[in-house]
């Protein structure tokens, strides 16, 4: 069965500090995994996809297929970026997504 | 601007009334969908439609149903709502139903069922 793990929840950090949100799946297949994040008030946003090996606002997501892993790295957290962070798989029909991690960036 | 639309934003609905909530994207996407977003949970997929004229249940499709007469609308329909359905919901909708197509979300729609 697919299945996407977000082991924390909540995630604080000082802005200037590194910052990684895990993210861990389960899946037969050749996985699509995404990292969509969603600002305060604001609608779900596509971050970064690992298809596209692409930098997004400083987040990088590297796939690990041997981990089964795809967490979202960022070196110098900003204040700006907290926010709700979702990773997804995508299972062939849809997105399959994780319970989702809420990061705070405190000065 | 393109992109999609959602209504109403938020609904306030007693239960075992029917509710339908309206999805509109104007990117000529084949493929939209719905999921509901529950605190602790995440997302989670109801229905999907992968192209006009056909629909498939997605994780959590039980009290919903959906029709998707032509390409840009994708409504959701409570037939009698109960208490459990208060949530978040979010339509998207995305090029093709291919899976590395990313997905474009509306605003939501905030529900509460008394």
């Amino acid at each position: 069965a697919q299945r996407v793990t977000q082991p924390e929840k909540l995630l604080s950090v000082f802005k200037g500090a590194p910052v990684e949100l895990k993210c861990n799946y389960s899946y037969s297949g050749s996985p699509e995994l995404f990292w969509y994040v969603q600002y305060s008030r604001q609608r779900l946003q596509l971050l970064l996809r690992h298809i596209s090996r692409e930098s997004i606002k400083g987040f990088t997501a590297d796939l690990n297929k041997g981990e089964t892993s795809f967490h979202l790295k960022k070196p110098f957290a900003q204040e700006e970026d907290s926010a709700m962070y979702y990773c997804a798989l995508n299972s062939g029909y849809a997105l399959n997504f994780g319970k989702g991690t809420s990061l705070l960036v405190t000065p | 601007i393109a992109g999609i639309t959602q209504a109403p934003t938020s609904q306030i609905l007693a239960a075992g009334r029917r509710m339908t909530l309206r999805c509109t994207q104007d990117m000529r996407h084949n493929a939209m969908y719905w999921y509901r977003q529950d605190l602790g949970l995440g997302l989670r997929l109801i229905h999907y439609s992968n192209t006009a004229g056909t629909t498939g249940k997605g994780e959590v499709p039980d009290g919903y149903s959906v029709s998707r007469a032509n390409t840009d609308d994708f409504p959701l329909t409570l037939a009698s709502a109960v208490p459990s359905q208060t949530s978040v919901y979010f339509c998207a909708s995305s090029l093709t139903g291919d899976s590395n197509q990313p997905q474009h979300f509306g605003d939501g729609t905030r529900l509460s069922i008394l």
